[in-house]
């Protein structure tokens, strides 16, 4: 059974700090790590992927993967109330589907 | 941006009855998806879609579902008897590659009474 191990929060920070959400996954098979945004009600948003060890970022985003750890994380900075959302860990092993975390609700307080 | 286009947005049925979920993928997405997530569970994986057959399909993904993509651009997802259980928002989502994030639209909100 893959599995992908997000925690629930809520993780609260203040606006303009830096919010760091984690995951960690089973599969050692896994190539392929994902974040997707997710605002209530509404459908997963992908903001990020990341393949290989290290960091990646993108605008305020930068993702780090750690494959011998079996962990990946995200970190925003200059955190914003507009990123509050539950943010969703996915990983990908080859062809096989996207398995996605339960997702970590951040509040970010103005 | 290319979107995922999903019909209906909201679905109320009677229990025992058949529904079918309608999904427009992205054009040069050759790869389709359905996910589930029960309110406030996580999103779970259903069925895979490429070539025109099932390539996965999760332990949910029983006989009372089946997808098709009857004429070239829709893909469908048919649950031939609704459980109360199977109250859900489905959604649909599509992919360029094996190894490429998914697209998601925005959902069915499936509600069976």
């Amino acid at each position: 059974q893959k599995e992908v191990e997000q925690n629930s929060g809520p993780l609260s920070v203040p606006e303009g700090a830096i919010a760091s959400l984690n995951c960690t996954y089973s599969d050692r098979g896994s190539q392929s790590f994902f974040w997707y945004r997710q605002y209530s009600g509404k459908s997963p948003e992908l903001i990020m992927f990341i393949y290989s060890n290290g960091d990646k970022e993108d605008g305020r985003f930068t993702a780090q993967l750690n494959k011998a750890s079996q962990y990946v994380s995200l970190l925003i900075r200059d955190s914003q109330p507009s990123d509050s959302a539950t943010y969703l860990c996915a990983v990908k092993a080859g062809n096989t589907p996207l398995v996605f975390g339960k997702g970590t609700r951040l509040s970010v307080i103005a | 941006e290319p979107e995922v286009t999903q019909t209906p947005s909201h679905q109320v049925t009677q229990m025992g009855q058949e529904v079918i979920l309608r999904c427009v993928p992205i054009s040069n997405h050759l790869y389709f998806y359905w996910y589930r997530q029960i309110l406030g569970q996580k999103v779970e994986f259903l069925v895979s879609f490429y070539n025109n057959e099932i390539s996965e399909k999760s332990e949910i993904f029983d006989d009372q579902f089946s997808v098709e993509r009857p004429d070239g651009s829709n893909f469908t997802l048919k649950i031939r008897s609704t459980k109360l259980e199977d109250s859900a928002m489905y959604f649909c989502a599509t992919g360029q590659g094996a190894n490429y994030g998914y697209t998601f639209g925005s959902g069915t909100r499936l509600t069976v009474v």
